[in-house]
C-alpha cells in the first residue's frame, strides 16, 4: 500500500529565502506526482504535475523534481513571498487514485 | 467559469440525519472522485467513478452512497450521520488519456459538521 510522507510538517522562513519541501513515497510504481497548494479553509490548487517519465517541472518560481527510483520528490520555491504562505501537499497517482502526504505548512514572514 | 463546483459549502446537521453533497464538473472529464479531509488535515480518497461506474471504494462505510446520474455529476449521500463524519469533503475530476493524464482538479470543498 502506497504511503506518502512530507518533511518538514511545518516551516517558517523570512521573506526572500529559497526553500525546499520534501516528499517521499514507498511504492515507486507511480503514474505521476502532483504538488498542490491549500490555503486555510479553501480547496486545492494544482501547482505542478510530473509524469513518471519526467525528472522535473517548472512554473514561475516553483520547481519540482522527481526521482522515482528512490521514491522522492522536492518542491523548490525561489525568493519566497508572504503570499506563498499555505499548506503544500504532495500526492502520487497509482491505480487511478491519488495518495496524499500529510502536507507542509509554510509561513513566509515579511 | 468554475471547473469543479460543490454544494453546499457548509453543512451543519444533527447526528442521525441523512444529507447529500452535490458535485458538478464542466471539464468534460470521465473520472470523478470524493476525498475526505479529517481534522488533522489528512486527505484520503473515498470513491472514484469512471463514466458513471464505481471503480474505487476505499473501505468506506456503506452509510456513504455515491450517485452519478451522468458523468458530469457525482453526488455523495450520507445516511445516519455520526460525529466522526465531521470533515471537509472534496470532489475532484480527471481525464485519463490526456497529455497530463490523471491531473486531478479539485472543488472548493464542503465542510460538514455533525452535532
Amino acid at each position: 500500500k502506497q504511503e506518502v510522507t512530507q518533511i518538514p510538517a511545518a516551516l517558517s522562513v523570512p521573506e526572500g529565502e529559497n526553500l525546499v519541501l520534501n516528499c517521499s513515497f514507498t511504492d515507486s510504481a507511480i503514474y505521476n506526482l502532483q504538488w498542490f497548494r491549500q490555503d486555510p479553509g479553501k480547496g486545492l490548487t494544482s501547482l505542478l504535475l510530473i509524469q513518471s517519465s519526467q525528472r522535473e517541472q517548472t512554473s514561475g518560481r516553483l520547481n519540482a523534481s522527481l526521482d522515482k527510483s528512490s521514491g522522492r520528490s522536492t518542491l523548490y520555491i525561489a525568493a519566497s513571498q508572504p503570499g506563498d504562505s499555505a499548506t503544500y501537499l504532495c500526492a502520487v497517482t497509482g491505480g487511478n487514485m491519488l495518495t496524499f502526504g500529510g502536507g507542509t505548512r509554510l509561513m513566509v514572514k515579511p | 467559469d468554475t471547473a469543479v463546483s460543490q454544494t453546499p459549502k457548509y453543512l451543519v446537521t444533527q447526528m442521525g440525519n441523512d444529507k447529500s453533497i452535490k458535485c458538478e464538473q464542466n471539464l468534460g472529464h470521465d473520472t470523478m472522485y470524493w476525498y475526505k479531509q479529517d481534522s488533522k488535515k489528512f486527505l484520503k480518497i473515498m470513491f472514484s467513478y469512471n463514466n458513471k461506474e464505481l471503480i474505487i471504494n476505499e473501505t468506506v462505510p456503506n452509510r456513504f452512497s455515491p450517485k452519478s446520474p451522468d458523468k458530469a455529476h457525482l453526488n455523495l449521500h450520507i445516511n445516519s450521520l455520526e460525529l466522526g463524519d465531521s470533515a471537509v469533503y472534496f470532489c475532484a475530476s480527471s481525464q485519463p488519456g490526456l497529455a497530463a493524464a490523471n491531473e486531478q482538479f479539485f472543488g472548493p470543498g464542503t465542510r460538514l459538521t455533525v452535532l
